[in-house]
């Protein structure tokens, strides 16, 4: 059981550039999640998707975009990276939008 | 609008001592709500989930919690500390009806000493 599976694990940018994290689950669930956890700060919702095809902003979603192609995957983009992206990201998913979510081991991003 | 606060960002207890982790929410319908733990560099895991039904949730390892309405609390504890149980504590609230996403409290670091 792979369960959410998140690519690639730890990753080093310079400021400007441009990266995707990809998210994918095995257990055909409808929802899907970003989150960037920071020190001291939680878990912060960056982008969600109810289903294939949507997506929808959550509580900081500057400087990110996301796309839900396939049921199974969901797209992380930055687009110019910046130091202050620097963090942990972390992607779930869930069957409805009130149960549990399962998260991916996360993965660790630095911005020089 | 949900939010979620957890008092303390550390705790610390001795093996064998009592564990009690402190979580308050705030929610304009009733709630569910989430104990999850982090280990260090993995992702959350679920550890109990109060959804409307027994107001005292029995978890994993160990694990429960009591949902108190009259004071918007979910506090988790277990009897008896493990050096396992270090980790991080998330507390998490969404609200029961409709579509919802989950708002996560800052989280409480558990530190268990020999």
């Amino acid at each position: 059981n792979a369960g959410v599976t998140q690519t690639p694990k730890f990753r080093v940018l310079k400021t400007g550039q441009s990266m995707t994290l990809l998210c994918a689950q095995d257990m055909n669930h409808e929802y899907m999640y970003w989150y960037r956890q920071d020190p001291g700060m939680g878990l912060r919702l960056i982008h969600y998707s109810v289903g294939e095809g949507t997506t929808a902003k959550g509580e900081v979603p500057d400087g990110y975009n996301v796309s839900r192609l396939k049921k199974q995957n969901f797209l992380l983009g930055l687009e110019s990276a910046a130091p202050s992206q620097t963090s942990v990201y972390f992607c779930a998913s869930n069957r409805k939008s009130n149960q549990p979510q399962h998260f991916g081991d996360g993965t660790r991003l630095s911005i020089l | 609008a949900q939010s979620v606060t957890q008092l303390g960002s550390h705790v610390s207890v001795s093996e064998g001592a009592l564990v009690l982790l402190r979580c308050n929410y705030s929610s304009s319908v009733p709630p569910y709500l989430f104990w999850y733990v982090q280990y260090p560099n993995q992702g959350l895991q679920l550890l109990l989930k109060y959804t409307s039904a027994a107001t005292l949730v029995k978890g994993i390892n160990g694990f429960e919690a009591e949902f108190k309405k009259s004071e918007t609390s979910f506090h988790l504890t277990k009897p008896s500390a493990h050096m396992s149980d270090a980790a991080e504590y998330f507390c998490a609230v969404s609200e029961g009806s409709g579509y919802s996403t989950l708002t996560f409290g800052k989280g409480t670091m558990l530190l268990v000493s020999p």
